[in-house]
């Protein structure tokens, strides 16, 4: 069973649209995220919720919005899509100390 | 913020070598952990590892807490040992992960 999965793995899509991306863990942790990896590989955290709750908020546009509806599943929202957000976009769980990732979603903005 | 640190950035070697990465961080840290990115992208958990020492088969791990700093080593490389190795840290409640600039491993047969 995968402990934390992401769907779709691939999304190609065309700039202006809106998009989702999907998150399950099924590890019972209290806490997800969301990581972007850009194009040189740097990860950065992008937002953080504890028990459904919002916890950290980086520095993300607010075209980006994440939707918590219980516990296990984290989506992530991107309205009016643009190239600059082509990366893989990474979701994460953790108990307050390891974090395991999904397998990310390379999302192509074209 | 916490920076992260890591080196070497690049790093080749022939299959059977040793090798050991460094990661440096500037803050004190509750998490600390090593992952390895295969080339199909996925981040696979090497260490959970705040303070101490950890071995996993060809792989152990050393974390110097009060002095900063974390090694991997990695003993017999294999081709498949290939990809890139982050070193991520965390230091606050909820352990959001601050992550470094990943050394990348080549493993020639």
């Amino acid at each position: 069973d995968t402990a934390v999965s992401q769907t779709p793995k691939y999304l190609v899509t065309q700039m202006g649209n809106d998009k989702s991306i999907k998150c399950e863990q099924n590890l019972g942790h209290d806490t997800m995220y969301w990581y972007k990896q850009d194009s040189k590989k740097f990860l950065k955290i992008m937002f953080s919720y504890n028990n459904k709750e919002l916890i950290i908020n980086e520095t993300v546009p607010n075209r980006f919005s994440p939707k918590s509806p219980d516990k296990a599943h984290l989506n992530l929202h991107i309205n009016s899509l643009e190239l600059g957000d082509s990366a893989v976009y990474f979701c994460a769980s953790s108990r307050a100390a390891e974090a395991f990732f999904g397998q990310g979603t390379r999302l192509t903005v074209v | 913020g916490i920076q992260v640190e890591q080196s070497p950035p690049d790093l080749i070697l022939q299959e059977g070598a040793n090798s050991t990465l460094r990661c440096n961080f500037s803050d004190s840290v509750n998490n600390l952990q090593w992952f390895h990115q295969n080339p199909w992208g996925q981040l696979i958990n090497l260490f959970y590892i705040p303070s101490g020492t950890k071995q996993n088969g060809r792989l152990s791990a050393t974390t110097v807490a009060t002095e900063r700093y974390s090694l991997l080593y990695i003993s017999s490389s294999q081709t498949t040992d290939s990809g890139v190795y982050f070193c991520a840290v965390g230091s606050s409640g909820y352990s959001t992960l601050t992550f470094g600039k990943g050394t990348m491993l080549l493993v020639s047969p």
